[in-house]
């Protein structure tokens, strides 16, 4: 069945530090992939998504390419804040917009 | 635009007991689902409705987990009786149509804890 695996926290860093949290995915169709994010105390909510292959979801500076050839949608970003620190969930979803989610990166940035 | 709402936030149960959560969607959202969060994992899918109708179900233990939609808005999770293992949050989200791409918005869900 389709499934998601991200790598595990937590991660701590500095504030302006360059982040990368890996996702992979397996699926046997075409899934569509999304970033969701869990601010201390809040609903988790949509980052970006992205949803075929070579698309680039981005979003308050973070950004994931959907890579069918490594079956990974990586998030990214340059420059993180203090602001950035919540729990990142990988997500796909298939045809029957079974949403299957990864269990989670805890980031902190330190100022 | 109103989020999701669910209620209670926290709940204490002893096991053996019953708990019921509520959840209201987006208005106008068609697709209404229930997720079973436990510490340091990723949402699991308990059930997906769309409409008043079971999309799916696969992932509900229906020998102690219920949950309806009679009027295709608001919804209710229940469980008869409790374990120690459903300590977790249950999330409630809500989309506007059934989809590859749609949009999931979550509510803050329902703390349960079972001792």
């Amino acid at each position: 069945g389709n499934s998601v695996t991200q790598m595990e926290g937590p991660v701590t860093l500095s504030e302006e530090a360059f982040l990368t949290i890996n996702c992979t995915y397996t699926a046997t169709g075409y899934p569509s992939l999304f970033w969701y994010v869990q601010y201390p105390g809040e609903g988790l909510q949509l980052l970006l998504k992205a949803t075929k292959a070579d698309d680039k979801g981005s979003n308050k500076g973070f950004e994931a390419t959907y890579r069918k050839e490594t079956t990974s949608f990586h998030l990214e970003k340059g420059s993180v804040q203090v602001s950035d620190s919540a729990v990142y969930f990988c997500a796909l979803s298939d045809l029957d917009n079974d949403m299957r989610f990864g269990a989670g990166t805890r980031l902190t940035v330190k100022p | 635009e109103a989020g999701v709402a669910q209620s209670p936030r926290y709940k204490i149960i002893e096991k053996r007991q019953s708990v019921a959560f509520w959840c209201n969607p987006i208005s106008g959202h068609a697709t209404l689902y229930w997720y079973q969060q436990i510490l340091g994992q990723g949402p699991k899918l308990l059930i997906q409705f769309q409409n008043n109708g079971v999309v799916d179900d696969s992932q509900l233990p229906k020998d102690r987990f219920s949950a309806e939609r009679l009027k295709g808005v608001d919804s209710t999770l229940k469980i008869q009786p409790a374990k120690l293992e459903d300590s977790a949050v249950y999330l409630c989200a809500s989309s506007a149509r059934q989809g590859l791409n749609e949009k999931l918005f979550f509510g803050s869900g329902t703390q349960l804890s079972v001792l």
